[in-house]
């Protein structure tokens, strides 16, 4: 069965603090997506990387960065959390272009 | 740019009525489209996607779509839907030889009522 695991479902940090957030899948995939949710917002992408080691900004990148060391684990950084980073994260995978992506639960990230 | 517009950002109905859920987008090249749905506290879930062939994609649960080159429309429809089918909707595309970033649109909740 198609696994995307994030490593927390709810997280509450402080202001100022560098904040990371694992997503890992075990299908093998090349592309991984990070995503933030806001109401009335949809999904709006933060960052794409579509192998090891490679990545591309997406709509929103400001504040964010990522690191793909390994093919199955796709990480998000904060590097300074401040209260507008609040949010719901979707991590994704798909294996190419033209393939369903598989979303994992999301982590609500509280920031206070 | 590529863009996804969900005309709805709200949608109620009663049981067993039919529904349409609608989604234009932009894009100057050739695109994939999908749709996915999200319940209450979960992830992601692809329903349908056209990549080519048939404009009529048949989805789970009962849903469909219809891809209108002509238009740039991708409407999600189901011809009777249940409580159960209470989520939020998002359609989705990506451009063919292009940046590979699938891009969404804002989302439409579905509410079914009794």
């Amino acid at each position: 069965d198609v696994k995307v695991t994030q490593s927390s479902r709810y997280l509450v940090k402080r202001t100022g603090e560098k904040v990371f957030l694992e997503c890992v899948q075990d299908m093998d995939h090349e592309n991984m997506f990070w995503y933030r949710q806001d109401p009335g917002l949809g999904l709006r992408l933060i960052y794409f990387s579509y192998d090891v080691k490679m990545k591309e900004k997406g709509d929103i990148p400001e504040g964010y960065s990522v690191s793909r060391e390994k093919k199955e684990r796709f990480s998000l950084i904060l590097e300074s959390a401040s209260t507008n980073q609040t949010s719901m994260y979707l991590c994704a995978s798909r294996v190419r272009t033209n393939t369903e992506a598989f979303f994992g639960q999301g982590t609500r990230l509280t920031v206070v | 740019a590529q863009s996804v517009t969900q005309l709805d950002s709200q949608v109620p109905v009663f049981e067993e009525a039919p529904v349409e859920l609608r989604c234009n987008y932009s894009s100057s090249v050739s695109v994939y489209l999908f749709w996915y749905v999200q319940y209450p506290n979960q992830g992601l879930q692809l329903l349908l996607k056209y990549l080519s062939g048939s404009t009529l994609v048949k989805g789970i649960n009962g849903f469909e779509a219809e891809f209108n080159k002509s238009q740039t429309s991708f409407h999600l429809r189901k011809p009777s839907v249940h409580i159960s089918d209470t989520a939020e909707y998002f359609c989705a595309l990506i451009e063919q030889g292009g940046s590979e970033k699938l891009v969404f649109g804002k989302g439409t909740k579905l509410t079914v009522n009794p």
